[in-house]
């Protein structure tokens, strides 16, 4: 199994809702990572965790709070987001270390009305 | 912090050879990533250069100059599927810690 699974693909939320974007991978990968892409633009990275534990955070707003409840599972939770959040997030993870590719999931294309 | 750029658009046409190029600040990375990106899809790995040199994978291949800070990926007899992002990624230190850095991006259509 060599993928990374995001669910939901599509997302649409006002900007007083609670919702969560999740992400899954049994690749055995340590390093799991949230990014966030607006369209023509290269990813941009939110969260970094490695053996469960956050540790790198890009001062990311409050709005966006990340969770990893085991090696296999990422959550990111939204709350009150603004319209200018509307983008595509992408999970990937990779082994733990220096220069290990990353395995993207397909992504959660968010709105935020 | 590094930088890392590429030529934002690039055309070519559909059976010909093109050169996707991307610069970088030299101190730090090990070595450097291509990805491939279609509109709306999630990045796919492509190719990784650790030492000097060309690497050839099939109609793709990548090279890499470290003491540069340059690589580019080669696309051969480009295919109309080959229409999408390129993105180069380095893993390298920035403000304090490590972590992947990628670069601007270029967006290759390939015309009939």
């Amino acid at each position: 199994d060599t993928e990374v699974t995001q669910t939901p693909k599509h997302l649409v939320m006002g900007m007083t809702n609670k919702k969560s974007l999740k992400c899954e991978q049994h690749m055995g990968h340590r390093a799991m990572y949230w990014y966030k892409q607006k369209a023509k633009k290269p990813p941009e990275l939110m969260f970094v965790y490695s053996y469960e534990k956050l540790s790198i955070n890009e001062s990311v707003p409050s709005r966006f709070s990340p969770e990893c409840p085991n090696s296999s599972l990422l959550n990111l939770h939204l709350h009150a987001l603004q319209p200018e959040d509307s983008a595509l997030y992408l999970c990937a993870s990779s082994h733990a270390g220096r220069d290990e590719k990353l395995f993207f999931g397909s992504g959660t294309q968010l709105s935020v009305l | 912090g590094q930088n890392i750029d590429q030529p934002t658009e690039m055309t070519a046409t559909e059976g010909a050879i093109v050169q996707i190029n991307c610069t970088y600040q030299t101190s730090g990375f090990n070595g450097l990533f291509w990805y491939q990106q279609h509109a709306g899809e999630a990045p796919t790995f492509l190719s990784y250069n650790v030492l000097d040199g060309l690497e050839e994978k099939g109609r793709f291949s990548s090279f890499l100059s470290r003491s540069k800070g340059y690589s580019y990926l080669l696309l051969k007899e480009l295919q109309m599927k080959d229409s999408a992002s390129y993105l180069c990624a380095g893993f390298g230190p920035t403000s304090g810690t490590y972590k992947y850095i990628f670069g601007t991006g270029t967006r290759l259509k390939v015309l009939a």
